[in-house]
């Protein structure tokens, strides 16, 4: 059974910090998807990231791949209370076809 | 709004009942997923669809729930004789397959509350 854990679980900090959330697995993933969800809401697509290694930039948010696959990072520089929300990382299991496996996710709290 | 868009938003029902909930995905996308996410917890996998066929379905998936994709298109997902761990969000997803990505794009979920 492939698992993603997320780091942390919940993070509450001030407007202006920057913070880093984590998702790790012992497993490899053919691609990781981060997405941001809301009460009530569905989760909503922030990126996908496909090759070990890869960095992808969204406005004050940076995504990370790691070289192996395993693992990936969030990066948001000078938060924002509009930042604030649930914060899901998802992969796509190499021999687990195409269903995605989450991680716990990130409640992010970013207070005025 | 060309999105997947799912009904019913909340069903309350009673134990015992037969739930209906429906999926309609992006347009052109061939892939249909049903996940379950409950409070405090990511979403979990259900099954999924490529046009109509149901290429997988997940041990949560009891033999009380059925899901169908008819034509290819829309989707249903029916539980049977509802217990109150059925209470959860039951969220759509839908994506095009293309080369090695599977991008998933997810429906506003449908809340079932069992009393």
């Amino acid at each position: 059974t492939q698992l993603l854990e997320q780091s942390p679980q919940f993070l509450s900090i001030q407007e202006g910090e920057n913070l880093t959330v984590y998702c790790n697995s012992s497993s490899v993933f053919s691609s990781l998807q981060w997405y941001r969800q809301e009460p009530g809401e569905g989760p909503v697509l922030l990126v996908t990231v496909v090759t070990g290694g890869e960095v992808k930039k969204l406005k004050r948010l940076t995504f990370q791949f790691g070289d192996a696959r395993k693992d990936s990072s969030l990066h948001i520089t000078a938060a924002q209370p509009g930042d604030t929300g649930l914060y899901l990382c998802a992969g796509e299991g190499e021999t687990s076809g195409s269903r995605l496996t989450f991680g716990e996710g990130t409640q992010l709290t970013v207070n005025p | 709004d060309t999105g997947v868009s799912q009904n019913p938003r909340h069903k309350i029902t009673k134990r015992g009942q037969n739930v209906t909930f429906r999926c309609d995905p992006i347009s052109e996308h061939n892939r249909l997923y049903w996940y379950r996410q409950t409070l405090g917890q990511g979403p979990e996998f259900l099954t999924y669809f490529q046009n109509e066929a149901q290429l997988e379905k997940s041990r949560l998936l009891s033999d009380r729930f059925s899901a169908e994709r008819p034509k290819g298109s829309f989707s249903t997902l029916e539980i049977q004789r509802t217990e109150q761990g059925d209470s959860a969000m039951y969220l759509c997803a839908s994506s095009l397959r293309w080369l090695i990505t599977d991008t998933q794009y997810f429906g506003p979920g449908t809340r079932l509350t069992v009393l």
